[in-house]
């Protein structure tokens, strides 16, 4: 099976900042590369399809990039609002493998 | 207005079954890729299982020959059977929907929890 690997496990950023998430597939998965929010206690949602489309409603502020086995998730000027946990998932086949996750902080 | 609600969680001993019901509204759920993702408490998004709108059904190797999910077209409601439960599959469980072609899951219900303790 793929594996999904997310780096780095934690950040801490000032508001503003511009923050970067990498998520590595173990094998080629073309673009079939999904990003998630996740606020505590929260569902998740769907930010990014596609490796780089942004869902309906989602702030421009997120883009993702990348294809093959290596992605990146771009917040590009972050804010408090942002506070969350980041997934990465692969879709293309299954398992459907989310990455381990990214907890992003205000510094 | 799309949804989905979740039901069927709660406790049960090792070795038990339990089945989680997933009512969806707005759309038709045999027509949708649909999805079972778990999430262990302080842990991350664990994916379970997926059924496709052919049909077919997959599974993460960590329930496979335990749990089974499936869908009742009459009145748009996803399923997932889980026998032999273990202390390791306690977690929130969502049900969520993908698209008519293979999509991510994008509407998600807000979880049912699932405690397998004695």
């Amino acid at each position: 099976d793929i594996q999904m690997t997310q780096s780095p496990s934690s950040l801490s950023a000032s508001v503003g900042d511009r923050v970067t998430i990498t998520c590595r597939a173990s094998q080629a998965i073309i673009n079939y590369l999904a990003w998630y929010q996740q606020k505590p206690g929260k569902v998740p949602k769907l930010l990014i399809y596609a490796a780089s489309t942004l869902q309906s409603g989602v702030p421009s502020r997120f883009s993702g990039s990348g294809s093959g086995t290596d992605f990146t998730l771009t917040i590009s000027s972050l804010q408090p609002e942002d506070v969350a946990t980041y997934y990465c998932q692969k879709y293309n086949s299954a398992p459907w493998t989310f990455g381990q996750g990214t907890k992003v902080e205000i510094k | 207005e799309v949804q989905l609600v979740e039901s069927g969680g709660g406790l049960v001993q090792p070795g038990g079954s339990l089945r989680l019901s997933c009512a969806a509204s707005g759309f038709t759920v045999s027509s949708n890729y649909m999805i079972w993702v778990r999430q262990a408490p302080g842990k991350g998004l664990e994916w379970v299982s997926v059924i496709h709108n052919g049909g077919g059904t997959y599974y993460a190797d960590s329930v496979k020959g335990r749990f089974t999910i499936s869908r009742d077209n009459s009145n748009d409601t996803l399923y997932l059977q889980m026998n032999s439960l273990r202390a390791e599959d306690t977690a929130v469980y969502y049900c969520a929907r993908g698209g008519i072609t293979i999509f991510p899951p994008y509407i998600w219900g807000q979880g049912t929890m699932v405690t397998v303790s004695s």
